[in-house]
């Protein structure tokens, strides 16, 4: 089973920052956690990944909670090409992914 | 650059046919993996491998086999093709361990069994 909590649906307006929640209550000091995203019928992509620190690169920011417990995932101007299903995934970086069923995030204009 | 490449695209079976699908990756990944995803759900692994030579199952096995005789190529074979393995089938491959493992996903292949 998954080790993530995500909501199963959330809508953004176009333009705005979309901001995608994950509880992740049980992970261990040597486990990531990683953010995919899966655009309708398409294989995943991989978007960031962060152990302990914030992270950003050019497709989204990664907030992680102090206590390393729960993270946010930020798309600071969503756009509708972002409609997509969202993955957040705990792992130690040396197993296959487990993936839940996601936050299907839609952008509406 | 191709990374992973996946075929068939699309395929319809009968009950009891057999196939191979193909995928072959071109980044030097060490670790390849098969997974499939039935409608509105999340993706679960078939099977996965580590290495030439090295193979494992994952969660949902049962009617498949895979093998690894090249590092840039990992075949998925259906046997005798049952209703319940329609779904969509995606490959992926990686580098091992700690934040190197970042997976790279195909295209999939839509598969029908009727």
């Amino acid at each position: 089973d998954a080790k993530t909590t995500q909501p199963p649906s959330m809508d953004c307006a176009e333009g705005r920052a979309a901001n995608l929640p994950c509880n992740h209550s049980t992970i261990s000091g040597n486990e990531y956690v990683y953010w995919y995203r899966q655009i309708h019928s398409q294989g995943p992509q991989y978007i960031i990944h962060g152990l302990k620190n914030n992270e950003t690169n050019e497709m989204a920011s990664l907030i992680i909670t102090e206590d390393r417990k729960s993270s946010t995932l930020i798309l600071p101007h969503a756009t509708l090409r972002d409609t997509a299903v969202y993955y957040c995934i705990v792992d130690s970086g040396n197993t296959p992914l487990v993936f839940g069923k996601g936050t299907r995030l839609s952008v509406i204009a | 650059n191709a990374g992973v490449t996946q075929t068939p695209k699309f395929r319809i079976l009968k009950i009891g046919q057999s196939m191979t699908l193909q995928c072959t990756q071109d980044m030097n990944h060490n670790y390849m993996y098969w997974y499939r995803q039935d409608p509105g759900m999340g993706l679960k692994l078939i099977y996965y491998s580590v290495g030439a030579g090295i193979t494992d199952k994952g969660e949902v096995p049962n009617g498949y086999n895979v093998s690894r005789s090249t590092t840039e190529d990992f075949p998925l074979r259906l046997e005798l093709a049952a209703p319940s393995q329609t779904s969509v089938y995606f490959c992926a491959s990686s580098y091992p361990g700690g934040a190197k493992n970042i997976q790279y996903f195909g295209a999939g292949t839509r598969l029908s069994v009727l």
